[in-house]
């Protein structure tokens, strides 16, 4: 199937940085993807859709200053998290649909960030 | 809005067991509904979905049957393997579609020999 990678897998960093999680289609063109966030024993949670060159669209209650999405290519979508802060630690996860399926949703492995 | 809930975990199971996950959604419209299954390390892969009342998902051994009178879509499988030790996810996009789905919290399931 087709792949999409999440890097870094994990990361922790210190209150009040910055830090930018990347989402890759390898082998695929994916016009669009979407961001996830996922705490402990809830379910993922659609953050926001971004669609190649254009602002992404956030759901209700995300804040879009906090969590800046750019999806530039076809084959790269990045999430920054600003300023993080302890509540920010989670599992964020991506997913991709695009040029080479049905529609089908592909999704990466997961990016933990902890946030001290 | 849209919900999907699922049974909690983890579940435990001896390899050959009859498995079952349950899954039941709340949605308006006729949405689609899907099983996810996360393995260790990996990202979540589509392992059926159903697009409609009475349609069956099946594939590598598991079903699940779209039941719209009891707004649920149970997963199934007769004999599990220690393979199958995963996070299944059970989901739904509504009737507008666009992928966006909505997602239950997870049930973990692990199969022991």
């Amino acid at each position: 199937g087709a792949v999409v990678s999440q890097h870094p897998s994990w990361v922790i960093c210190k209150s009040g940085t910055s830090v930018k999680i990347e989402c890759r289609s390898l082998d695929f063109q994916a016009t669009t993807m979407f961001w996830y966030r996922q705490f402990p024993k809830q379910s993922l949670m659609l953050m926001a859709t971004s669609n190649e060159g254009s602002k992404a669209t956030y759901e209700q209650g995300v804040e879009k200053d906090k969590f800046l999405i750019n999806h530039a290519s076809l084959t790269l979508s990045t999430l920054t998290v600003t300023s993080a802060h302890p509540e920010d630690s989670s599992f964020y996860i991506c997913s991709a649909t695009g040029t080479r399926n049905t529609g089908e949703l592909f999704f990466g492995e997961g990016s933990r960030l902890t946030v001290l | 809005g849209n919900s999907v809930t699922q049974m909690e975990g983890p579940v435990t199971l001896s390899e050959e067991a009859f498995l079952t996950i349950n899954c039941t959604y709340t949605a308006t419209g006729y949405p689609s509904l899907f099983w996810y299954v996360q393995y260790p390390g990996e990202g979540l892969q589509l392992l059926l979905k159903a697009t409609k009342a009475d349609d069956k998902g099946s594939n590598k051994g598991f079903e699940a049957t779209y039941r719209k009178e009891t707004t649920s879509f149970h997963l199934e499988k007769g004999s599990v393997q220690v393979s199958d030790s995963a996070v299944y996810f059970c989901a739904l996009s509504d009737t507008g579609g666009g992928n966006k789905l909505t997602f239950g919290t997870g049930t973990q399931l692990k199969v022991e020999l």
